[in-house]
């Protein structure tokens, strides 16, 4: 099974910050990797397909790279709704695996 | 839209089946999973099955205990559960997969629906 994992698990940050999170896989997946994030009791929600694809209707300000085993999400100007968990998932091969979440908060 | 439905209190070795219902996009056409998240911790997949209903796979750790199913007639997506132990305590989502040549992700996602297993 691939096994990602998440850094960091949680961070502090402002509005208007940057925010980086990054996600590592234990084999090569290309760019077959995922990016949803989650607002506390709801169901999760697509941001970035295929390593860079913004889903439609996501905001500009959230951006995703990287291929092979190394990727991030990028969140240029950190909003008040985008205080949330993110989590990556690789779809490169069965099982389908998440990374273990970062969880982004109010500082 | 997805909703499911069918979760609950069910007491260690006893069985739930977990129902999604879809609409808004043609139900047929879409490889499907179930996808779970325990009690405050990460997202974990579960099963995923064909659009036709022919080919299905699990988590190993749910491997002959659970079966997922489908009835494109009716639009919806089933999940049964048998010898529920504790750790399958969950919120159950279910969750379309969406192919793009080889890429493929998950969108949308339902509500979600508690299973607890507890005696």
């Amino acid at each position: 099974d691939i096994q990602m994992t998440q850094s960091p698990s949680s961070l502090s940050a402002s509005v208007g910050d940057r925010v980086t999170i990054t996600c590592r896989a234990s084999q090569d997946i290309s760019s077959y990797l995922n990016w949803y994030h989650q607002k506390a009791g709801k169901a999760p929600n697509l941001l970035i397909y295929a390593a860079s694809s913004l889903q439609s209707g996501v905001p500009s300000r959230f951006s995703g790279s990287g291929s092979g085993t190394d990727f991030t999400l990028t969140i240029s100007s950190l909003q008040p709704e985008d205080f949330a968990t993110y989590y990556c998932q690789q779809s490169y091969s069965n099982p389908l695996t998440f990374g273990g979440g970062t969880k982004v908060e109010i500082k | 839209q997805l909703v499911e439905s069918g979760g609950g209190l069910v007491q260690p070795g006893g069985s739930l089946r977990l129902s999604c219902a879809a609409s808004g996009f043609t139900f047929s056409r879409y490889w499907m999973n179930w996808v779970r998240q325990a009690p405050g911790k990460g997202l974990e997949w579960v099963a995923k099955i064909k659009e036709d209903g022919n080919e299905k796979y699990y988590v190993d750790s749910v491997k002959g205990r659970f079966t997922i199913s489908r009835d494109n007639a009716k639009n919806s997506l089933y999940l049964q559960m048998s010898s529920l132990r504790a750790e399958d305590t969950a919120v159950y989502y279910c969750a379309r997969l969406i192919y793009r040549s080889t890429w493929n992700w998950f969108d949308p996602w339902g509500q979600g629906t508690l299973v607890t297993v507890s005696s």
